[in-house]
């Protein structure tokens, strides 16, 4: 069965401070992974993507990893601002016979405190 | 959020009603797609659409019917069959659905049972 789990599910850290997010995956066969950034309200917004062959991938003071042979991702998040408040989602894509399917997490709420 | 409107906000649904929302996109992608949101779990797919007056079920389409009669339109309307249609909704877009798609996310509607 396609999953995607996140930890921790939600995280409280003080402004400037750094944090990690976890994504664990069982999808096959493994097209690529997206990290969304989802305000309290508001719809999913993109943050990078990681295909199979590459390792890491910045945005700014994001930076996801990928190591696709223990099937886990992380995003990791530097000097913290009070905007980063919002859930992290992972996506996984799995794409075979023409077909694109997309399996999310549940997602990882973070809460950036002054 | 990316050229995807959706409204209403807010909807209430009184029992036995039907109500539908709406979702508009000024993106010129073929694709659009509806997801359900609940609180603790990944988003689940209910309906996409890869081109005008063509649409397929997704993972949980009972109780839900759409259209795609434009090519800017994909309204979602849920019906008295669907009997725990509390949740947040979230429209999305696509250029196509292919491996490396992004989805771009309207601001979701809020939908609760009266």
């Amino acid at each position: 069965k396609n999953q995607v789990e996140q930890s921790p599910q939600s995280l409280i850290i003080l402004e400037g401070k750094n944090c990690t997010l976890q994504c664990n995956y069982t999808v096959s066969p493994f097209s690529n992974l997206r990290w969304y950034k989802q305000d309290t309200g508001r719809g999913p917004v993109s943050l990078t993507i990681m295909t199979f062959s590459e390792n890491t991938k910045s945005n700014g003071r994001y930076t996801a990893t990928l190591d696709a042979d223990t099937k886990q991702s992380s995003l990791h998040i530097t000097a913290s601002q009070l905007s980063d408040s919002a859930s992290y989602i992972c996506v996984v894509s799995a794409f075979s016979g023409g077909y694109n399917k997309l399996i999310f997490g549940a997602g990882t709420r973070l809460a950036v405190h002054p | 959020d990316g050229g995807i409107t959706q409204s209403p906000k807010y909807l209430f649904r009184k029992e036995g009603q039907n109500v539908t929302l709406s979702c508009e996109q000024n993106l010129n992608h073929d694709a659009m797609y509806w997801y359900r949101q609940d609180p603790g779990q990944g988003l689940r797919l209910i309906y996409y659409s890869q081109i005008v007056n063509d649409f397929q079920k997704g993972d949980i389409a009972e109780g839900y019917s759409v259209s795609r009669e434009k090519k800017e339109s994909f309204p979602l309307t849920v019906t008295s069959a669907q009997k725990n249609p509390t949740a947040f909704y979230l429209c999305a877009s696509s250029i196509a659905r292919a491996p490396n798609e992004k989805l771009f996310f309207g601001s979701g509607t809020q939908l609760s049972v009266l």
